[in-house]
């Protein structure tokens, strides 16, 4: 089953607009992880936020994390064509092994 | 520096019949892990290699399988295929076992198409 879940299932913005994507999950975690996909392919890793961390960026994005809710957003500013694509959510709780939601299909309009 | 590589790139297989996926991690890499994604979904773990050893599982049936090499190359093995095990077959890999923040880097993946 699922860890997480991503909110909304699928965003729709113009070129220049932030996009905001949001993740629950249910257990403990050691860390929680941002990825994206285009058209189904391989996974890209964007950044990686610690249990004991609560906000993280990484050039155009922002990550935050709160524990006690068992939540993390993904902020994407001043978006591009480029971005379009799915991103996940995954979890890291006991060994390595990654928990990932079910995605949010973002899209931007030139 | 090579990142994940898998192989085949597309696969059409008949229900019943055995697949064979490979992948090849990242240099430096000693941990493959194996993902499967359906369509429409997130991926969901089914199983990592550690020291040529199957360390961790996910809820997946014995038909699938798997088997790591002492360069680290990693095969999953799928028996008696079943229509719903068309998906695309994503490999990860990463450093040792024990580094609880390692982030895993993830190959293009397989699409297998089961008719």
């Amino acid at each position: 089953s699922q860890q997480g879940e991503e909110d909304p299932q699928a965003l729709s913005i113009q070129e220049g607009e932030n996009a905001t994507m949001n993740c629950s999950y249910k257990t403990s975690i050691n860390n929680l992880q941002w990825y994206r996909q285009n058209s189904g392919r391989g996974l890209v890793h964007l950044i990686l936020i610690r249990s004991n961390e609560r906000e993280k960026h990484s050039g155009r994005l922002r990550v935050t994390l709160d524990t006690s809710k068992k939540s993390s957003s993904l902020l994407i500013t001043a978006s591009r064509a480029a971005d379009t694509a799915s991103y996940f959510c995954a979890t890291r709780t006991s060994g390595s092994r990654l928990t990932f939601g079910e995605g949010t299909q973002l899209t931007v309009n030139p | 520096d090579a990142g994940v590589t898998q192989s085949p790139t597309h696969l059409i297989k008949t229900r019943g019949q055995q697949v064979t996926l490979r992948c090849s991690p990242k240099s430096g890499h000693d941990t493959v892990s194996w993902y499967q994604q359906a369509l429409g979904q997130g991926p969901q773990f089914i199983f990592q290699y550690y020291e040529e050893e199957e360390r961790q599982r996910g809820n997946f049936p014995d038909r699938f399988s798997g088997h790591q090499f002492p360069n680290y190359s990693s095969e999953l093995n799928v028996n008696a295929l079943l229509l719903g095990d068309s998906a695309l077959y994503l490999c990860a890999s990463s450093f040792g076992l024990a580094g609880v923040q390692e982030t895993q880097y993830f190959g293009p993946g397989t699409r297998l198409l089961v008719l």
